[in-house]
């Protein structure tokens, strides 16, 4: 079965630091993979999603994140965070065939600071 | 936001009442799911429905049971709700088996 491992519950930065969010997944075949962000209050947000092709994938808000089949990993980067940015951020994997049927990581909250 | 409506938003209720959720989506898609929230868990999938009158479990299924009559609303009961059922409540749609899912704001359970 499918794991997705976020090593970070908690992370701070400042406004217009750079920023990585680390999501390591466990599967056997090409995943799909996505990130997602929730606001306090709200549903998830879709960000960004991975099914093939180009590793260095563009979402909403200024975010990217790039796959690396090598190291089986799937981090969000943005390089310059905004206060707005505030907020939990969950990875998630599907499989072909399912992939709206995910397995989210348990997410980290990022702080930021003014 | 994808027309996604749950109701109620919030909800307490006692240990052993029957509860009923209501996910009512505006889009017209096919895939309709519940899953649950809880600190340190992440998301995690109850049940979920490929067409009308079509369901099956998810990872978490056990003391829950769905119901879709129709293609705009996807219910989920607890028969008899447990303070380990106390959570928050997701429903998400999708267009195919291979589209995003979109979610709703959620609805606060608590069972005392």
């Amino acid at each position: 079965a499918q794991s997705v491992t976020q090593p970070d519950i908690h992370i701070t930065v400042s406004e217009g630091a750079s920023l990585e969010l680390r999501c390591n997944y466990s599967y056997g075949a090409t995943p799909y993979l996505f990130w997602y962000v929730q606001s306090p209050g709200q549903g998830l947000q879709l960000l960004l999603k991975y099914f093939s092709g180009d590793t260095l994938v563009q979402g909403i808000k200024g975010f990217e994140a790039e796959f690396k089949r090598s190291q089986s990993s799937f981090n969000l980067r943005k390089p310059s965070v905004h206060w707005s940015d505030a907020a939990e951020y969950f990875c998630a994997v599907g499989h072909t065939g399912t992939a709206s049927k995910l397995t989210f990581g348990t997410g980290t909250r990022l702080q930021v600071t003014l | 936001d994808a027309g996604i409506t749950q109701s109620p938003r919030h909800k307490v209720t006692e240990t052993g009442t029957p509860v009923t959720l209501r996910c009512h989506q505006t889009e017209n898609h096919r895939y309709m799911y519940w899953y649950r929230q809880d600190p340190g868990h992440g998301l995690r999938l109850i049940h979920y429905s490929y067409g009308v009158k079509d369901t099956d479990k998810g990872e978490v299924s056990d003391g829950y049971s769905v119901s879709r009559s129709k293609t705009e609303d996807f219910l989920l009961t607890l028969e008899s709700a447990t303070s380990s059922q106390t959570s928050v409540y997701f429903c998400a749609i999708s267009e195919t088996e291979n589209s995003p899912l979109h979610f709703g704001n959620g609805t606060r359970l608590t069972v005392t």
